[in-house]
C-alpha cells in the first residue's frame, strides 16, 4: 500500500458547484497535513495545513479523521481559477521526517 | 527574501553527462529536500537534509548525488544521465517544526537524451 493515495481524477465540475476530495495516508504516526496546489507546469504551494479539530479558509475546509486515516478538502462555489492539481502531503513523527505527497487530483472547473 | 531558487530552468543532457542542479534558500531552514515530478507519479522524494552535513536518501536516490557544505545550498548532482532521468525537478526547504511549510522552488526542467 502506497503512503499517501489520492483519486487521481479528473473531476469536472461547473461553476458554484462543491466538490470534494480524500486522501488516506498508511502511517498511523503521521503527525501533520497538509494540501498543496499545483498549477500547470508550475511548483506546488501550499494552500492550507490541516488541523485535528479540522479548519477553514474562505470557501475551503479540511479535515482529518485519525481513526480513518484519512484527510479530506472541501472546496465550496467552485470558480474556474480554482482548476489546477490538489497534493495531499503527509509528515510523520518529527521534523526531520520528510514530507511524502500523494499522486496528486486533478480538478477542472467549467463554466 | 527569494525564497528557493533553482537553476538551470530547463536543461538538455545527452545520455553520460554529468551536470549540477542548484538550489538555494534564504530563510535559514535546515530542512531541504530534492523531489522529482513525472506523470502519474507524483512527487518522489530522492534526497533529503535535515542540516549542514547531513543528507539522507529517499525513495528514489539512484543515480543522484547530493552534499550540504552550507545551511543555504543544497546542489542535485547527476552523476551519468540517463533518459530515465527526464523528469522535473524541484528542491525545497521547512522551517524546522513540523507544522511548517515546505516551500518549494520553481523546478528544473531536464531532458536526457
Amino acid at each position: 500500500r502506497k503512503e499517501v493515495e489520492q483519486d487521481p481524477g479528473p473531476f469536472n465540475v461547473p461553476e458554484g458547484a462543491t466538490v470534494a476530495f480524500n486522501c488516506t495516508y498508511s502511517n498511523s504516526a503521521s503527525q501533520s497535513f497538509f494540501w498543496y496546489r499545483q498549477d500547470c507546469r508550475k511548483e506546488p504551494k501550499l494552500l492550507m495545513s490541516v488541523y485535528s479539530s479540522g479548519n477553514e479558509d474562505g470557501r475551503f475546509t479540511a479535515q482529518l479523521n485519525r481513526a480513518s486515516q484519512y484527510i479530506s478538502l472541501l472546496i465550496r462555489d467552485s470558480k474556474l481559477s480554482d482548476s489546477a492539481t490538489y497534493l495531499c502531503a503527509v509528515r510523520g513523527s518529527s521534523g526531520n521526517t520528510p514530507l511524502v505527497f500523494g499522486k496528486g487530483t486533478r480538478l477542472s472547473v467549467i463554466a | 527574501n527569494a525564497g528557493v531558487t533553482q537553476t538551470p530552468k530547463f536543461q538538455v543532457l545527452k545520455t553520460g553527462q554529468s551536470m549540477t542542479l542548484q538550489c538555494a534558500q534564504d530563510m535559514n531552514h535546515e530542512y531541504m529536500s530534492w523531489y522529482r515530478q513525472d506523470p502519474g507519479m507524483g512527487l518522489r522524494l530522492i534526497h533529503y537534509s535535515v542540516g549542514a552535513g547531513i543528507t539522507d536518501q529517499g525513495e528514489v536516490p539512484n543515480g543522484y548525488n547530493v552534499s550540504r557544505s552550507t545551511t543555504e545550498d543544497f546542489p542535485l548532482r547527476l552523476l551519468s544521465a540517463a533518459p530515465s532521468q527526464t523528469s522535473v525537478y524541484f528542491c525545497a526547504s521547512t522551517g524546522e517544526s513540523s507544522y511548517n511549510e515546505q516551500f518549494f522552488g520553481p523546478g528544473t526542467r531536464l531532458t536526457v537524451l
